[in-house]
């Protein structure tokens, strides 16, 4: 199992372009998140999902639109960069109906993102 | 005010100490309580769930007191292995899913 990868691990964007960052588990987990974390500030949570083709917003969505088109993917994207968002962005999944650990969160190695 | 607060640290203990970190929430419907370590630049980790009575793993104690809506971590015998941030974690559960709410962290360094 490779648990919750991310893809990509570094990025560089200038101020108006867009990407997107791919979330990846392997767990069969209903449940996926996107954090960003700042310093001093925590983890806040930008939009997550419940299951396949649902997503909510989080404490802090603006400028952000996520996709779960597949249950074992969770994309997310910035459509025009600002430097506010440079941080560092986590993705984790919790959940699953086989094996239960509903309370148990389980995290990808993080993409740092610097918007220039 | 935070949902999830904690001591802003950092501590920066001697190998062998025992150290304390505090957290208090403030939404009561909170449902599940945890701490997660996080290593410089890595992702966060669990570290142990917080049960009402109180639970010990290892040299590792979490207190819960729900009536204060506060949470404690107890480390005894402190390594240098323990160096890290320790986050306080509640879970909200609504009628949509559940979010967990992250504290911003503790830092603790323990010094040889």
């Amino acid at each position: 199992n490779a648990g919750v990868t991310q893809t990509p691990k570094f990025r560089v964007l200038k101020t108006g372009q867009s990407m997107t960052l791919l979330c990846a588990q392997d767990m069969n987990h209903e449940y996926m998140y996107w954090y960003r974390q700042d310093p001093g500030m925590g983890l806040r949570l930008i939009h997550y999902s419940v299951g396949e083709g649902t997503t909510a917003k989080g404490e802090v969505p603006d400028g952000y639109n996520v996709s779960r088109l597949k249950k074992q993917n969770f994309l997310l994207g910035l459509e025009s960069a600002a430097p506010s968002q440079t941080s560092v962005y986590f993705c984790a999944s919790s959940y699953s109906k086989v094996t239960g650990g509903q309370d148990t969160q389980y995290f990808g190695p993080g993409t740092r993102l610097t918007v220039l | 005010r935070k949902e999830v607060e904690q001591d802003p640290g950092p501590f920066n203990v001697p190998e062998g100490a025992t150290v304390a970190f505090n957290c208090t929430y403030s939404n009561s419907a909170s449902q599940s309580f945890f701490w997660y370590r996080q290593d410089c630049r890595k992702e966060p980790k669990l570290l142990m769930s917080v049960y009402s009575s109180g639970n010990e793993d290892g040299r590792f104690t979490a207190q819960l007191n729900r009536a204060s809506q506060y949470i404690s971590l107890l480390i005894r015998d402190s390594k240098l292995s323990d160096s890290a941030t320790y986050l306080c974690v509640v879970i909200k559960r609504d009628n949509y899913g559940q979010n967990f709410v992250f504290g911003p962290g503790t830092r603790l360094s323990v010094l040889p």
